[in-house]
């Protein structure tokens, strides 16, 4: 079967960094997202990678290794804002996107 | 300008009932989704359309049918009303479906089935 793996909660102080893991393992790989999502809110896009090594994007970097079956979401100089649920997806060989339970953030001061 | 739309963003209803949650993008995306999130709030894939024909159906009861009546619009009916139907159900909508292409959300109808 298809499985994604993250924490289910994590906790962090303002102004620290936070790495989030994901391990899946998929029939096939066409890429691995990863989306932010407010309490009551709509998922959105944050990252996408298909190839190995790290994607930066502001305070934001994700990493991906497909032989390890794994990535991670880094958030640096973290704020109050990033209080969130992050949700690591994968699109397997037909393109569908398997979707990780969710790693919800804390942010205490 | 709203990109991806749902109407009702609540709905609370009595088992038993028929209810259909509406929706539509403006993106010009050829694909959209229906996706159910219960209350661990994982995201379970139900339906996929591109360019208004299935492409994905999951294992979801008989009673939950999708219509596409143009590309831009993805309605979800569904009958019967049953108390573990209750979840925020989400519309997507991609520009296609390979690798690199990302989901755009709306904002979730709440269902509650009482």
């Amino acid at each position: 079967g298809q499985n994604i793996d993250q924490p289910t909660e994590m906790t962090a102080t303002e102004g620290a960094i936070v790495q989030i893991n994901c391990t899946y393992q998929t029939s096939g790989f066409n890429g691995l997202f990863w989306y932010q999502q407010h309490a009551g809110e709509a998922p959105t896009f944050l990252s996408y990678n298909v190839l190995d090594g790290l994607e930066e994007k502001g305070r934001f970097s994700s990493f991906l290794s497909r032989s390890k079956g794994y990535s991670y979401l880094l958030l640096k100089e973290l704020q109050m804002k990033d209080s969130a649920s992050y949700l690591c997806a994968v699109k397997d060989s037909n393109y569908q996107l398997i979707w990780g339970a969710g790693t919800k953030l804390i942010i205490k001061p | 300008d709203t990109a991806v739309s749902q109407t009702p963003k609540y709905l609370v209803t009595q088992m038993g009932n028929d209810k259909s949650i509406k929706c539509e993008q403006n993106l010009g995306h050829d694909t959209m989704y229906w996706y159910k999130q219960d209350s661990k709030k994982f995201l379970k894939i139900m339906f996929s359309y591109n360019n208004k024909e299935l492409i994905i159906n999951e294992t979801v009861p008989n009673r939950f049918s999708p219509k596409s009546p143009d590309k831009a619009h993805l309605n979800l009916h569904i009958n019967s009303l049953e108390l573990g139907d209750s979840a925020v159900y989400f519309c997507a909508s991609s520009q296609g479906v390979g690798g690199a292409e990302e989901q755009f959300f709306g904002p979730g109808t709440r269902l509650t089935v009482l």
